[in-house]
């Protein structure tokens, strides 16, 4: 398979304590991004990558969150202190951004999701 | 900010129904749009694109037009089927400036009835 893969695809944890969570992008994929989606809800866009430099974060962010990906080929999100309202589902994604032209999209490839309870 | 606003649901047609489920947007400038499907146990997926004004994005049947004047963008089919059963999002992005984070609307979810 060389979807994108998202590891753990469920995670329980207590309130308080740090998770971390991993997701291994389309093979040659330049750009790798991550959603949040919480239940009756659309994702919404947490930060992207493009290889290793982080190019946007979203003011969903909070300092408890942070995103990795050094060598520019998978990446790690990391929660610190979690709390309830971390509960949701996390999406990872990856493109191809080619040179192109104005209005030229790049699309994006969903993983599974890892699904986080936070007790 | 930008934002995108479709149809809630469920919504429960049966098999070879006409289908439209509305979407429309707030944004700065000239954004792309798009719908993403996903089918049950499944990730999302692409359903179709439009990157400027009167654009006809389709596949399997489905087709959305970007329309400006309205900023709307609806997803339509002549006949559904069992089998396009699933939640639909619609979802944009801002144009230029490095952004390249979608903004999704809350999802239909779709069912069809044999």
């Amino acid at each position: 398979d060389t979807g994108v893969s998202q590891d753990p695809r469920h995670k329980i944890t207590k309130r308080g304590q740090n998770v971390t969570f991993r997701c291994d992008p389309i093979s040659e994929h330049n750009r790798l991004y991550w959603y949040r989606q919480t239940l009756g809800q659309g994702p919404e866009f947490l930060t992207y990558f493009q290889n290793e430099a982080q190019l946007e974060k979203s003011r969903l962010l909070s300092d408890r969150f942070s995103a990795e990906r050094p060598k520019g080929s998978f990446s790690t999100l990391e929660i610190q202190r979690t709390e309830q309202g971390d509960s949701a589902m996390y999406l990872c994604a990856s493109s191809l951004l080619v040179p192109a032209g104005e209005n030229s999209y790049n699309e994006q490839f969903f993983g599974p999701g890892t699904r986080l309870t936070v007790l | 900010g930008d934002s995108v606003t479709q149809m809630e649901g469920p919504v429960t047609l049966s098999e070879e129904a006409f289908l439209t489920i509305n979407c429309t947007y707030t944004a700065t400038g000239y954004p792309s749009l798009f719908w993403y499907v996903q089918y049950p146990g499944e990730g999302l997926q692409l359903l179709l694109k439009a990157t400027k004004a009167d654009d006809k994005g389709s596949n399997k049947g489905f087709e959305a037009t970007y329309r400006k004047e309205t900023t709307s963008f609806h997803l339509e089919k002549g006949s559904v089927q069992v089998s396009d059963s699933a939640v639909y999002f619609c979802a944009l992005r801002s144009p230029g400036g490095g952004a390249d984070g979608l903004t999704f609307g809350k999802g239909t979810h779709l069912i069809i009835q044999p």
